[in-house]
């Protein structure tokens, strides 16, 4: 089984810097793909950034970046010029095979709190 | 339409009530989601729909039962709920072959009594 790993509960940021949240994982798949999803206080789930095993370069959308390091099995999402609507639960998530089918396993989630 | 909606968004039952949940999507996609989320916890999958046939069930307790009547519409039937069955209940779709179209509801808040 795969496993994600986030060790940052919670994460403190002002305003206008850069945050990096950490996400390593374990796989035995050559290929798999990684996802960063954000979750404000309302509970819907939002895209941010998607890392394939395969792809050349470090995935990018807007403000977000994926350090990804494959030997080091981290994709960590870096998040530049805070602003106070990044405060959310971040979670990094890993497509999972099952019978055929495919889901969503999710790390245990960091908070990011960006102060003013 | 590139929107996975749920409906209601806040839900209050008793024990010994039935309820469902509704899902829909008109992004064509062929796969959707259920997942449960506690409080400061990820997201849990449920169960999983492929091509509208029940592909993954985790284990689930009986009182909660899927059904999927087309490919746009996900329904989750709620019957003699515990309270430590409240949650946020998140519905997702994503392309048959995962890439990444996930694309996750805004959830139904459901609280036991």
């Amino acid at each position: 089984a795969q496993k994600i790993t986030q060790t940052q509960p919670g994460m403190f940021v002002q305003e206008k810097e850069a945050v990096t949240l950490d996400c390593t994982y374990d796989t035995s798949d050559p290929s798999y793909g990684l996802f960063w999803y954000k979750q404000p206080s309302s509970g819907e789930m939002i895209f941010l950034i998607y890392q394939g095993s395969y792809d050349q370069q470090n995935a990018t959308e807007g403000r977000y970046s994926l350090n990804f390091q494959k030997a080091r099995k981290s994709a960590n999402l870096v998040i530049s010029a805070s602003q106070l609507g990044d405060s959310a639960m971040y979670f990094c998530a890993m497509k999972e095979l099952q019978g055929g089918s495919e889901k969503l396993v999710f790390g245990k989630g960091t908070k990011l709190t960006v102060n003013p | 339409d590139t929107e996975v909606t749920q409906t209601p968004k806040h839900l209050v039952m008793g024990m010994t009530n039935k309820k469902s949940l509704k899902c829909e999507q008109h992004m064509g996609h062929r796969a959707m989601y259920w997942y449960k989320q506690k409080a400061k916890k990820p997201p849990e999958l449920m169960f999983v729909y492929s091509y509208e046939k029940l592909s993954i069930n985790e284990s689930v307790p009986s009182r909660f039962s899927p059904e999927c009547p087309n490919s746009s519409l996900l329904n989750l039937h709620l019957h003699a709920l515990q309270p430590e069955d409240s949650a946020l209940y998140l519905c997702a779709s994503s392309q048959r072959t995962g890439y990444y179209g996930y694309t996750f509801g805004s959830g139904t808040r459901l609280t036991v009594v």
